[in-house]
């Protein structure tokens, strides 16, 4: 069963500091490597897709880069905001499955 | 606006009885998935379908059964509920390649 780690598993963040955190996955079964971030009571929303090795996106303030080689992905966020907390999650496409980590637990303190 | 609905949002059931959980999506997807949502774990495929008639196996199919008799609805069956299917059930939609999902709100589901 293929494993996705994302560490840490929770961190907090003072507002206005800039963070990030991990994906690792097997490398050798990558298709696409997915970011989603999940508020509280709410469902998870896609934030990036990225298959290509180098690969990096960006949305406002989150960006994200991937090593397929390697087999991990970085997720960035540039002067965390109240609402950026949230759970982020990697999923790593293997075959037009996901496999999901346990996500990380973003919490900004004002 | 297209979306993604499931029903109920919350269920009480007891051990041994058959309940299904409803979604419907009126994004036109082909591909459809149902997780289950635990502490301590990340979102775990439990079936999947890549379009009408097609339904497999996720990682913890055990006790449960989908069909897909069209493009907009994937139900979750549990045959004979148990203790250890509490849980917050989502069910997904894509439409094919290795595109995003997009999720439905969750369905709480307890079993007593």
């Amino acid at each position: 069963i293929l494993n996705v780690e994302q560490s840490p598993q929770s961190l907090h963040v003072q507002e206005g500091d800039s963070t990030n955190f991990t994906c690792s996955f097997p490398s050798s079964n990558f298709y696409a490597l997915h970011w989603y971030r999940w508020e509280t009571a709410k469902s998870p929303e896609a934030l990036f897709v990225m298959t290509l090795n180098g690969d990096e996106k960006k949305k406002g303030r989150i960006s994200a880069t991937l090593n397929t080689k390697e087999g991990y992905s970085y997720l960035y966020i540039k002067g965390s905001q109240p609402e950026d907390s949230a759970t982020y999650l990697c999923a790593l496409d293997s075959n037009y499955q996901l496999i999901w980590g346990a996500g990380t637990k973003l919490i900004i303190k004002p | 606006d297209a979306e993604i609905t499931q029903s109920p949002r919350h269920k009480i059931t007891e051990t041994g009885r058959q309940v299904t959980l409803a979604c419907h999506q009126t994004w036109n997807h082909n591909n459809m998935f149902w997780y289950r949502q635990d502490l301590g774990h990340g979102l775990r495929l439990i079936h999947y379908s890549y379009g009408v008639q097609d339904t497999n196996k996720g990682e913890v199919s055990d006790g449960y059964s989908v069909s897909r008799s069209n493009t907009e609805d994937l139900p979750l069956t549990l045959e004979s509920a148990a203790s250890s299917q509490t849980s917050v059930y989502f069910c997904a939609s894509s439409d094919g390649g290795h595109n995003e999902q997009f999720f439905g709100p969750g369905t709480r589901l307890t079993v007593l």
